[in-house]
């Protein structure tokens, strides 16, 4: 069965470190993957997406994510993070009926909390 | 551009009352999702519009939750007789078909609090 696994619940970085936020995937197709932010009582903001070609997608607000196919990931990065980066983040592979879209499964999320 | 906008923010009901929540979708979008997103489960599919017809349903918990979407635009997804394991943030999301898995434009949400 398809799912995605985020291994770390909660991560507290200081400001200005780098951030890795980890996904792991089970899939048996060619993987749609999306990276999406959620802040307090907000809706979720896609940061980023891969549907194929180079592994390294840029996306905004200067996150960056690289897929493994060997290792099944598709890890989010950002190389100094800002005390407005604290929010939830969501992994999700993107289902594919036959070439027809389905729904997006989305890991449990990482709650990011940003020390001064 | 106006994104996906639901309605209400927030409700709360007695167990065992009827709800209904709604979505505008994106203008233009054909697809619209419903998720559930409650504590310790994360996010989860409910339901899965193609214009006005369900090809997916499978994640409706329960026969107590339906959905309908009318003119390829609103959707309305209901629960009956409401329960306390209910209580949960319903999204909504909208994006344009496409032969593969797509961007989904999500909605702020409708907070479901069941007394």
């Amino acid at each position: 069965a398809q799912s995605v696994t985020q291994p770390d619940i909660h991560i507290t970085v200081s400001e200005g470190a780098s951030l890795e936020l980890r996904c792991n995937y089970s899939y048996g197709a060619t993987p749609y993957l999306f990276w999406y932010v959620q802040s307090p009582g907000q809706g979720l903001q896609l940061l980023l997406k891969y549907f194929s070609g180079d592994t390294l997608v840029q996306g905004i607000k200067g996150f960056e994510a690289e897929f493994k196919r060997s290792q099944s990931s598709f890890n989010l990065r950002k190389p100094s993070v800002h005390w407005s980066d604290a929010a939830e983040y969501f992994c999700a592979v993107g289902l594919n009926y036959g070439g027809s879209q389905g729904n997006l499964i989305f890991g449990k999320g990482t709650k990011l909390s940003v020390k001064p | 551009g106006a994104g996906v906008s639901q309605s209400p923010s927030n409700k709360v009901t007695e167990k065992g009352k009827d709800v209904e929540l709604r979505c505008d979708p994106i203008s233009g979008h054909t697809a619209l999702y419903w998720y559930r997103q409650s504590l310790g489960q994360g996010l989860e599919f409910l339901i899965y519009f193609q214009g006005n017809s369900a090809p997916d349903k499978s994640g409706l918990p329960s026969d107590r939750f339906s959905a309908e979407r009318t003119g390829g635009s609103v959707s309305t997804l209901t629960i009956q007789r409401t329960q306390q394991e209910d209580s949960a943030v319903y999204l909504c999301a909208s994006s344009l078909i496409l032969p593969r898995p797509n961007e989904q434009f999500f909605g702020p949400g409708t907070r479901l609090t069941v007394l």
